[in-house]
Order: structure tokens, then C-alpha cells, then sequence
């Protein structure tokens, strides 16, 4: 039982640089949704998906792109890398006004 | 908009005893829920308990309960007979209206002690 699944785990990026996160869940899930967590900050969403094809921007999407080409597949993309970016990413997915369940989570540093 | 605030940044509790974490919650929605999930320190985020604002029963799932106060909008997490693996950070969290998204609180490091 995979559940969502989170690639890469870890990433070290310089500055400028640019990667993609990519999501994978195998609930069926009509949504999903990248959170970034932060010490002492909780979890912030940074965009979401309500079905195939859509994305919406959450409370922290500047310098985040997101792509929902497949309903099982959620890209989070950085095109320019900077260090306010370091963070651990995680990617959830649910039904509608159900619980999430979360990905194992990546951690990105940006020198 | 929506905001969860939970003021325990850590708790300490004896193995077998309970404890309660705290979570206050702010919406103008009259339908919303409210969720609280374990992150241990390997990392990952486990669903706990989930509480309907309609729902006239607080929720139970094992040990862990939520004792859900309205009027005072809280929604506080109880876990009874503490273990040693219940040492982790508890994240409250709310869904407002129809939106489907949760908005976390900051957590509150919980370390259950010998």
C-alpha cells in the first residue's frame, strides 16, 4: 500500500537553480496539495489541486509553479531556487472534505 | 479567513497518565472540521481524530478523544494512558465551508516521560 508517494526525499539546490517535486497517490484522490513546514511555523499550503487538470493558489505560492497533467500525479516546480525555499515539502491527498493523508516528505536545502 | 492557534509550544506527561493539547479555532463558516495529526520524529503526518462542526458527539478513536467546546471554539485533543511512542508533535487543523484545504495550527511538541 503506497498511499502518496514523494520524490525526491532530499535535494540540495544552489541558488537559481531549478527542480521538480513530484507526487504520486494511489487512493484515487480527486485532491491534492503541496504543504511547505518550516520550524515553528506549522504547515502553509502552497497550492492545491480539486481535480485533474486544475491547480489553485494557496496562503504561499509566490516562487511555486504546479502542474496536475494526471489525477494521480501532483508536480511542485521551483523555477529560480532561493534559500527562503529551504523547507520540508509535503504532498497530501484526499477525498472531498475528508482527511488528507501526507507523504513521507522532502527536504530541500538552497545554498 | 481561518486560523488555528494552539499556545502549548511542549508538553511533558508521565507514561499512563493524560493529557490534553490544546486548539482554538477561528472561522465565520458554520460548517467546517476540525482534524489533529501526530508527526513523530521519523517525520510523517498521521491522521488522528476528525470532529464535524454539525456532529453532536465529540469523536473517539482509541485513546485519543476530542473534546469539542463550540461556544468557546476549541477543540482540544485528549489522549489517555499515555505511551512512551506518544512522544511526538501534535498539529491541529481545521477545514472551513466547503473548501476542502486545512489550515494548521504551529503544533505542540508532546514528550511522554518515565
Amino acid at each position: 500500500n503506497a498511499g502518496v508517494t514523494q520524490t525526491p526525499k532530499f535535494r540540495v539546490l544552489k541558488t537559481g537553480q531549478s527542480m521538480t517535486l513530484l507526487c504520486a497517490q494511489d487512493m484515487n484522490h480527486e485532491y491534492m496539495y503541496w504543504y511547505r513546514q518550516d520550524p515553528g511555523m506549522g504547515l502553509r499550503l502552497i497550492h492545491y489541486s480539486v481535480g485533474e487538470g486544475t491547480t489553485a493558489k494557496g496562503e504561499v505560492p509566490d516562487g511555486y509553479n504546479v502542474s496536475r497533467l494526471k489525477k494521480q500525479n501532483f508536480l511542485l516546480g521551483l523555477e529560480s531556487a532561493a534559500p527562503s525555499q529551504t523547507s520540508v515539502y509535503f504532498c497530501a491527498s484526499s477525498y472531498p472534505l475528508l482527511a488528507l493523508f501526507f507523504g513521507e516528505g522532502s527536504r530541500l536545502t538552497v545554498l | 479567513a481561518q486560523k488555528i492557534t494552539q499556545t502549548q509550544p511542549g508538553m511533558f506527561v508521565q507514561e499512563k497518565e493524560a493529557v490534553t493539547l490544546d486548539c482554538t479555532y477561528d472561522t465565520s463558516d458554520q460548517s467546517y472540521g476540525l482534524f489533529w495529526y501526530k508527526q513523530p520524529s521519523s517525520g510523517e503526518m498521521i491522521f488522528l481524530i476528525y470532529q464535524g462542526s454539525y456532529d453532536e458527539q465529540n469523536a473517539t478513536e482509541g485513546r485519543y478523544s476530542l473534546n469539542f467546546q463550540k461556544a468557546r471554539k476549541s477543540a482540544n485533543l485528549v489522549i489517555s494512558a499515555s505511551q512512551l511512542g506518544d512522544s511526538a508533535m501534535y498539529f491541529c487543523a481545521m477545514r472551513a465551508g466547503t473548501a476542502s484545504k486545512l489550515t494548521f495550527g504551529t503544533g505542540t511538541r508532546l514528550q511522554v516521560t518515565l
